[in-house]
């Protein structure tokens, strides 16, 4: 199985600041992963696909980069709305494999 | 675009099955994969299985292999799982997710306990 490490796995920030999260796979997916946001209570949002490719309706500070086993996760500008926990999935090969998840609290 | 609506909350005991509903809207449904994934409460995420529905093809990872059973419904347009043998481990909420995960369900919850 392709295992999904994430860092940091949690950090505290502040409304404006630069936020970037970390997605490591344990071999090449190409660009197969995504970036999700979930909420407490809520079902996961997808907010990128294919590692840089923005979701539909997704605002434009959310941004991915990366390919083969590195990949990142960008919010230029925090905004009130995105205190929440960001995850990766892998989708390049079964079992699909998620990150831990990264929870993104207030400073 | 694609709408999943998940069936209620269950309550079973252990040794017994459970079988969640993902009824879909909005696309072609024989077009599509589902997964199913899980999450136990504060942990990660478990993908348990995928079916490609026109092909009817499932496949599951090998955790949950022999326990669960996923299927497709193309003339209801509902995707099922159905995971057996339940035991207290197995208290999560379930999620019916499309292609390659883009949209999911609400989730249903699942409590297994005697």
């Amino acid at each position: 199985d392709i295992q999904m490490t994430q860092s940091p796995s949690s950090l505290s920030a502040s409304v404006g600041d630069r936020v970037t999260i970390t997605c490591r796979a344990s071999q090449d997916i190409r660009n197969d992963l995504g970036w999700y946001q979930q909420k407490p209570g809520k079902a996961p949002k997808r907010l990128i696909y294919g590692a840089a490719s923005l979701q539909s309706g997704v605002p434009s500070r959310f941004s991915g980069s990366g390919s083969g086993t590195e990949f990142t996760l960008t919010i230029s500008s925090l905004q009130p709305e995105d205190f929440a926990t960001y995850f990766c999935l892998q989708f390049n090969n079964y079992p699909f494999t998620f990150g831990p998840g990264t929870k993104v609290d207030v400073k | 675009q694609v709408q999943l609506v998940q069936s209620g909350a269950e309550v079973k005991k252990p040794g017994s099955s459970v079988k969640v509903s993902c009824k879909a809207s909005g696309g072609t449904f024989s077009s599509y994969a589902i997964s199913w994934v899980r999450q136990a409460p504060g942990q990660g995420f478990e993908w348990m299985g995928r079916i490609i529905v026109n092909l009817g093809l499932a496949s599951y990872a090998q955790k949950f292999q022999g326990r669960v059973t996923i299927n497709a419904d193309k003339s209801t347009t509902t995707a099922y799982m159905e995971l057996s043998s339940l035991r207290s481990e197995d208290t999560a909420i379930y999620y019916c997710a499309s292609g390659h995960m883009d949209v999911w369900g609400e989730g249903t919850t699942v409590s297994v306990s005697s």
